[in-house]
């Protein structure tokens, strides 16, 4: 695709339940980022991918939030056990490299109930 | 912790003035810097890159200019329109950090006709 696609667009959650939310970077793009956004906040960064090294988790707010890029090129983050404070829009961005412009996807917005 | 303040948080205009908005860093180390705008509900489009060895960019009617001593940053808009009611986002990363960016909370933008 011409650009960053993520799924669902909208999810909502018991408390306690487990989410996955998909992210598919623009083709080829070597450097990946997760950030939340809570509402009337600037984003948030959780974790940076190359290819599919793990390179930074330092913004993962807990350990119910794992996130994954097994092959390089698709993504998943997923969060255990959700709490309403999981509630937020989560926004994935990929860029050609490190430092280089990046570009964002429609997040998908989990509230939990 | 690198902090992003942008000022004005809401501005509201009637069309055809010419804006500013601005932006700043607590630490200055910033390696390039990233105007965004998010429409409502809607993700992140990127507007303007001024790279590491850039003082300004320009497109269409904006103009961004990033002045690395100091670690702000300027956005103008020319001739304002309806269209570009939005709220207007900065980030840049830290020279050390890999490319993730650090946001402001956004300045919130309203052109009427």
């Amino acid at each position: 695709g011409a650009g960053v696609s993520q799924s669902p667009r909208y999810k909502v959650a018991k408390r306690g339940q487990d989410v996955a939310l998909r992210c598919d970077p623009i083709s080829g793009h070597v450097s990946l980022f997760w950030y939340q956004q809570a509402l009337g906040q600037g984003p948030e960064f959780l974790t940076y991918f190359q290819n599919e090294a793990q390179l930074d988790k330092s913004g993962l707010p807990s350990d119910r939030f794992f996130a994954e890029r097994p092959e390089g090129s698709v993504s998943t983050l997923k969060i255990q056990r959700t709490q309403q404070e999981d509630s937020a829009v989560y926004l994935c961005a990929s860029s050609s490299r490190a430092y280089n412009e990046q570009f964002f996807g429609p997040g998908t917005r989990l509230t939990v109930l | 912790k690198q902090e992003v303040t942008q000022i004005p948080a809401a501005l509201s205009v009637p069309e055809g003035e010419n804006l500013v908005l601005n932006c700043s860093f607590t630490d200055s180390a910033i390696y390039n810097l990233q105007w965004f705008r998010q429409d409502p509900g809607k993700g992140l489009t990127s507007l303007l890159l001024i790279q590491s060895s850039q003082r300004e960019q320009t497109s269409g009617r904006l103009n961004a200019s990033l002045d690395k001593s100091s670690g702000r940053s300027t956005l103008y808009i020319a001739a304002s329109q309806p269209g570009d009611s939005a709220t207007y986002l900065c980030a840049g990363p830290r020279d050390s950090t890999l490319g993730r960016l650090y946001f402001g909370r956004g300045t919130q933008l309203t052109v009427w006709p």
